[in-house]
């Protein structure tokens, strides 16, 4: 089993403040996604990393793919309270499906 | 579209009992899988089918049974439900089995006693 380990595990900030979360693996992989989970729904896509170094930006998240593909970041600027959620990465496992990190738990306090 | 669809939301068994979670999608996804997200463990691939007639185990299969017999729905069954088997099931579909983004359901959130 190729292991993603996700930190931090949990992280608590104030709004407007900003923060990173990394997704990190001993191997590397061909391309890395990253999911946001609400309570209570599904994870939903947020972007697919592909190309070492790789750099892609939604709004105020930037996501960045280590250049030797076994690593990558989310780093969210001025943070609001509806980013607050699951940060999960995943990447296509073994046994068809994803395998996913366990996740960030992102908490953006008013 | 409505996308992935997932029945019941929520569910109470006693140890023993037998159900099946239902999953559905319209999108004429070919690629169909079930996970488990636990506390602390993540989310757990139980089993996929990469079309109709044709399932296969994932990381977790034991206790559960899957049979894809059409393109839009992917049962899961639990023959005789546990308490170790207590989870949120997540049920996912992508186009195809090379395409990697997944849709998920908005899961059943399972209580065995």
């Amino acid at each position: 089993t190729q292991l993603l380990e996700q930190s931090p595990q949990f992280l608590s900030i104030q709004e407007g403040e900003n923060l990173t979360v990394y997704c990190n693996s001993s191997s590397v992989f061909s391309s890395l996604q990253w999911y946001r989970q609400e309570p209570g729904e599904g994870p939903v896509l947020l972007v697919t990393v592909v190309t070492g170094g790789e750099v892609k930006k939604l709004k105020r998240l930037t996501f960045q793919f280590g250049d030797a593909r076994k690593d990558s970041s989310l780093h969210i600027t001025a943070a609001q309270p509806g980013d607050t959620g699951l940060y999960l990465c995943g990447r296509r496992g073994g046994a068809d499906g994803l395998t996913f990190g366990k996740g960030t738990h992102l908490i953006i306090q008013p | 579209n409505a996308g992935v669809t997932q029945t019941p939301k929520f569910q109470v068994l006693k140890t023993g009992q037998s159900m099946t979670l239902q999953c559905a999608q319209d999108m004429n996804h070919e690629y169909m899988s079930w996970y488990r997200q636990d506390p602390g463990m993540g989310l757990r691939l139980i089993h996929y089918s990469v079309g109709a007639g044709i399932t296969d185990q994932g990381e977790v299969p034991n206790g559960y049974n899957v049979s894809r017999s059409t393109t839009e729905d992917f049962p899961l069954r639990l023959l005789s439900a546990a308490p170790s088997q207590t989870s949120v099931y997540f049920c996912a579909s992508s186009y195809s089995r090379f395409q990697e983004t997944q849709y998920f359901g908005p899961g059943t959130r399972l209580l065995v006693l």
